[in-house]
């Protein structure tokens, strides 16, 4: 079954740097989202990217976040200047386009750990 | 109006038991309901979604009980299993500017007891 890829799995660093996940979304899939998680809590949108670019972002998704799709596989988003509270699960999905629009298929997820 | 209220926050269930857990939307331009289950490290797996021209859907012990006037839909889980251990996610979307949104609500951990 296709699934969703999400490096690195794991990714402690210290506040001020930057950090970069990656994820492979479903091949033949128009539409890419980044959710995040903090422990133990509610699944929350970030962003969602179609058509190369950003069509939606929450009030989290603020100037230190950015997405990108350099090449046609791979879907990243950087946060540029980690702060404490960035620290969580980050979640990848993606979705098909037309009635399966809407039906995301995540991936395992980031963890992210800010020191 | 984004938002979608669940309850309860958990749940303990005997094994056989009747699993139900609620939730409760504002946005009427929301037009799929699902239903995701997520596991101890893991992400977030589609169980089972409705959109709003059905009041219910099956699928094996799994059934969504959707009410458009009251904006609320349920999540029943029939004969619940230890295996059914896990926390449930209720959620809503629709296509807003060019891209689907999807509103998770807080999240029910269930526990069924063996």
């Amino acid at each position: 079954e296709p699934e969703v890829t999400q490096t690195p799995s794991h990714q402690v660093t210290q506040m001020g740097q930057e950090v970069i996940l990656r994820c492979v979304p479903i091949s033949n899939h128009l539409y890419f989202y980044w959710y995040r998680q903090i422990l133990g809590q509610k699944v929350e949108f970030l962003v969602s990217f179609y058509n190369n670019e950003i069509s939606e972002k929450s009030e989290i998704f603020d100037d230190q976040f950015s997405v990108e799709r350099p090449d046609g596989s791979n879907f990243t988003l950087k946060i540029r200047s980690t702060k404490l509270e960035d620290s969580a699960m980050y979640f990848c999905a993606s979705s098909d386009g037309g009635t399966g629009a809407n039906v995301l298929t995540f991936g395992a997820g980031s963890r992210l750990t800010v020191l | 109006q984004q938002q979608v209220k669940q309850s309860p926050q958990s749940l303990i269930v005997q094994k056989g038991g009747i699993s139900i857990i609620n939730c409760a939307y504002e946005n009427t331009a929301f037009d799929y309901f699902p239903w995701y289950q997520q596991f101890p490290g893991k992400g977030p797996a589609l169980l089972i979604a409705i959109r709003p021209d059905v009041s219910e859907k099956k699928e094996g012990r799994f059934t969504i009980s959707f009410n458009k006037s009251a904006k609320q839909f349920s999540l029943h889980i029939m004969d619940s299993q230890p295996g059914d251990s896990a926390t449930y996610f209720c959620a809503a979307s629709g296509l807003n500017t060019g891209g689907f949104k999807t509103i998770f609500g807080a999240g029910t951990r269930l526990f069924v007891k063996a």
